[in-house]
């Protein structure tokens, strides 16, 4: 258990609507990433950080920001979501090269 | 663009049988190499990291291996038990703060 916690766990919300979700973890690891999953396209990288307010983007980060104000917390953030966006999210860190994965958040736009 | 093809997309094989699942990168240029299961519904577990460097890892009846020449690695489960059943996912990193580049993934059934 790496004790990586994301919420909320389940989301409903309808289209243009903002949406944040929150990746918390107990220790101070330095990276961390935002992924989705979605049937048929496998994990896909969203943003990934490398240390309070240092962000970069992954292979789908359009439609997506991300905050990291202190080092436990990395927020992933839908200004006006779109259906286009309904998948399970995944915050990952890493520890030594290997990443650790939260239990995910899964989110449905209407 | 780095990918990774994972092999077969599914399987069913009878308890008690040894396995195993393919997974292939286009660059070899990578730092590591990672292997995770998935259980429905669930997130992901970390079953073995191997480092660019090194040409295998164990881990109970789990033993990954890795040729990055030829941009191949394979996860070989022995004495299969219904336990197993789950996807297997495997993925490509860059080292450092790269993320990693994922599988679609093999999904398991071991049948009782």
């Amino acid at each position: 258990d790496a004790g990586i916690t994301q919420s909320p766990r389940h989301k409903v919300t309808e289209t243009g609507t903002p949406v944040t979700l929150r990746c918390h973890q107990t220790e101070n690891h330095r990276y961390m990433y935002w992924y989705r999953q979605d049937p048929g396209h496998g994990l896909r990288l969203i943003h990934y950080s490398y240390g309070v307010k240092d962000t970069d983007k992954g292979e789908v980060s359009d439609g997506y920001s991300v905050s990291r104000s202190k080092t436990e917390d990395f927020l992933l953030t839908l200004e006006s979501a779109t259906s286009s966006q309904t998948s399970v999210y995944f915050c990952a860190i890493s520890i030594q090269n290997e990443q650790f994965f939260g239990p995910g958040t899964r989110l449905t736009v209407l | 663009k780095q990918e990774v093809t994972q092999i077969p997309a599914a399987l069913s094989v009878p308890e008690g049988e040894n396995l195993v699942l393919n997974c292939s990168f286009t660059d070899s240029a990578i730092y590591n190499l990672q292997w995770f299961r998935q259980d429905p519904g669930k997130g992901l577990t970390s079953l073995l990291l191997i480092q660019s460097s090194q040409r295998e890892q164990t881990s109970g009846r789990l033993n990954a291996s890795l040729d990055k020449s030829s941009g191949r690695s394979t996860l070989y489960i022995a004495a299969s038990q219904p336990g197993d059943s789950a996807t297997y996912l495997c993925a490509v990193g860059g080292g450092g703060a790269d993320g990693l580049t994922f599988g679609k993934g093999t999904h398991l059934i071991i049948q009782p």
